[in-house]
Parts: structure tokens; C-alpha cells; sequence
């Protein structure tokens, strides 16, 4: 079946440490997506990708990096730099760039320990 | 960026009864999408709609692009639509989320 998956679904970080979130999708998507939703809140922008090797920062990147090296994959790496991580992260892909619809894996829920 | 404003924040319904979820934008934009948050976090995409009406099922929704508003029709409600409706609207540069309508429908 097509779509995205992502994991591990919890993950705990501990003081100083950085996590890594795997995102992956099998929709040959070109534009893929980070976001991060707190309780009770929508979803903010973290970084987004138009195309392999190529990714811009949303509107909260401080404190997180990425990489597209393969165009299935979009991994999210929280930095020890990222003072409050605590939050569930939601990876989407589309077709290209802001056109048609956003495809949601099932996300992380990261809590610091 | 875009401010996107949704009301009610909270909707409470009777299994059967009918409803209308609206989002207001602030900007022009080529991009608006409604989804579903069901309560284990999982987003689905319930229209892909930045003009216009679509129908799908027991749910619409209507574009006003020119007004800057767009409305989600639920009718013949069931427990099954409990969760969070999200409007997200982009221009070419950004995506932005409202904080969304959560939907309590009672047996």
C-alpha cells in the first residue's frame, strides 16, 4: 500500500541529546513536510522540501535539522538547541510544493524525560 | 503570514444532527485544505478545496475565495466525525494551520 509511515511512534529524549525521526513515503512525492502540533493547538511549519537535496525553514526551525538525500525519505533531527521538544511531529508529502493535497503520516510523540 | 481564524472551537451534537465548520483567511491564497484529526492524532485529508463546492458522502464544502472564508458541511452527523477539524490555506511560499473545531457528536 501507498503512503507515509514514520517512527518510532514515542520517543523519549533526555537532557542534551539529540533524537532523530524517521519520515517515509512510497507516493514518489516530490515536496515532503515537518510539523510540529502542541496540545490543543494546529500545526506549525518546521521545514519543508521541494526536491531531493533541497530544503527551506518554516516558521519554528530553531533547534532542528534535516536532510533529503533520497527522495522517499525526510528525516527530522531535534538538537539538544531545542529547549522545549516536547510535542507530537506530524511529516506530510504532496505532489509538488503547496499544489494538491498533503498526505499525514501517522506521526511521533517526543517527551523529554 | 496568513492569519486563519476557525469557529466554533468547540461543537457539541446529537448523533443525526447537522452542522457548519467555518474558516476565515486573511490573505489571498492558492492552497486550502480541510482535514479530519481523528483522536489518535492520525490528520486525513477531507478536501482539497481553494475555490469552489465539493460534496463528498454526508460532507461539503464551499470556497468563497474573493470573501476569504471557507465552510464545512457535516450533515447526519455520527460518533465517528468526534475529533478535530483543521482548515490550512498557502500562498506560494508557506502552509498555514487554523487551531481547528473539535467535534464531540453523542449517541
Amino acid at each position: 500500500d501507498g503512503g507515509i509511515t514514520q517512527s518510532p511512534k514515542y520517543l523519549f529524549r533526555k537532557e542534551g541529546q539529540n533524537v532523530t525521526l524517521s519520515c517515509e513515503q512510497n507516493l514518489n512525492h516530490d515536496a515532503m513536510y515537518w510539523y510540529r502540533q502542541d496540545p490543543g493547538q494546529g500545526l506549525r511549519l518546521i521545514y519543508y522540501s521541494q526536491i531531493v537535496n533541497d530544503f527551506q525553514k518554516g516558521d519554528i526551525a530553531e533547534g532542528y535539522s534535516v536532510s533529503r538525500e533520497k527522495k522517499e525519505s525526510f528525516p527530522l533531527t531535534v538538537t539538544s538547541a531545542q529547549k522545549n521538544p516536547t510535542a507530537f511531529y506530524l511529516c506530510a508529502s504532496s505532489i509538488w510544493y503547496l499544489q494538491e493535497t498533503q498526505y499525514f503520516g501517522p506521526g511521533t510523540r517526543l517527551l523529554v524525560l | 503570514g496568513i492569519q486563519v481564524e476557525q469557529s466554533p472551537p468547540d461543537l457539541i451534537l446529537q448523533e443525526g444532527a447537522n452542522s457548519t465548520l467555518r474558516c476565515n483567511f486573511s490573505d489571498s491564497v492558492n492552497n486550502l485544505q480541510w482535514f479530519h484529526q481523528n483522536p489518535w492524532g492520525q490528520l486525513i485529508n477531507l478536501f482539497y478545496i481553494p475555490s469552489g463546492t465539493k460534496q463528498n458522502g454526508r460532507l461539503s464544502a464551499t470556497t468563497v475565495a474573493t470573501e476569504r472564508y471557507s465552510l464545512l458541511y457535516i450533515s447526519s452527523s455520527q460518533t465517528t466525525d468526534s475529533g478535530v477539524y483543521f482548515c490550512a490555506v498557502g500562498n506560494f511560499n508557506k502552509f498555514y494551520f487554523g487551531s481547528g473545531t473539535k467535534l464531540n457528536v453523542k449517541p
